[in-house]
């Protein structure tokens, strides 16, 4: 099956820049969304089809997808963002179409 | 508003079963497909199957193909999991996910399932 896979860890400073990489296959071909999961708490879309947002999420929250690396950017961060983050696809090819990667925590310094 | 509330976790013995239910409100549910999702403590997300608005449509993953049962109640808004043959890997949080096209918008809050003797 289609395999997923992501740092373990991001850390960043507030009010700079944070990117967390999705890797696999030709993943430039799948469209890839993101979602944010804070301890004890249900996890959150934050950006869909690749570079859509749901209302209400900050447009600091950016994705991009090429090649075989899909990036979520988390633009200015702050302390709340300190939190899992998760890519996920849709692969249309398969018996197991929902995917997810391995998850990256985000500790802001 | 969109609410998803799972129910019927707990603690069970390895073997045994379980069945969890999904209760939706806020939207007309008939008209979504949805997904169950898992957590282990500790680990990441774990997709667990899939169906259809319809029911026509349903996909399980390796790990519990065989061992679980997904079903709908569209006149009852419900969504439900059976679990059969449970394991201690099995133990986690389990939550309901509408399904809006490739990615899950909404998600409940969890029912945590914990397989111990």
């Amino acid at each position: 099956s289609y395999v997923l896979t992501q740092p373990p860890s991001v850390s960043v400073a507030p009010g700079q820049t944070a990117r967390i990489t999705c890797g696999g296959n030709n993943i430039g071909s799948k469209s890839v969304h993101w979602y944010q999961q804070k301890p004890g708490q249900a996890p959150v879309l934050v950006v869909y089809d690749d570079s859509d947002r749901p209302s209400g999420i900050p447009e600091r929250f950016s994705g991009s997808n090429s090649g075989n690396t899909a990036t979520l950017t988390i633009s200015r961060v702050e302390a709340g963002d300190e939190a899992d983050y998760y890519c996920q696809v849709w692969d249309s090819s398969s018996d197991h179409p929902r995917v997810f990667g391995t998850g990256t925590k985000v500790t802001v310094l | 508003e969109v609410q998803l509330v799972e129910s019927g976790g707990g603690l069970v013995q390895p073997g045994g079963s379980l069945r969890l239910s999904c209760a939706a409100s806020g939207f007309t549910f008939s008209s979504y497909s949805m997904n169950w999702v898992r957590q282990a403590p500790g680990k990441g997300l774990e997709w667990v199957s899939y169906i259809s608005s319809s029911s026509s449509t349903i996909y399980y993953a390796d790990s519990v193909k065989g061992r679980f049962t997904i079903s709908r109640d569209n006149a009852k808004n419900s969504l439900y999991l059976q679990m059969n043959s449970l394991r201690a890997e099995d133990t986690a949080v389990y939550y309901c996910a509408r399904e809006e096209g490739g990615y899950a918008g909404y998600w409940g809050q969890g029912t945590l399932v914990t397989v111990s003797s």
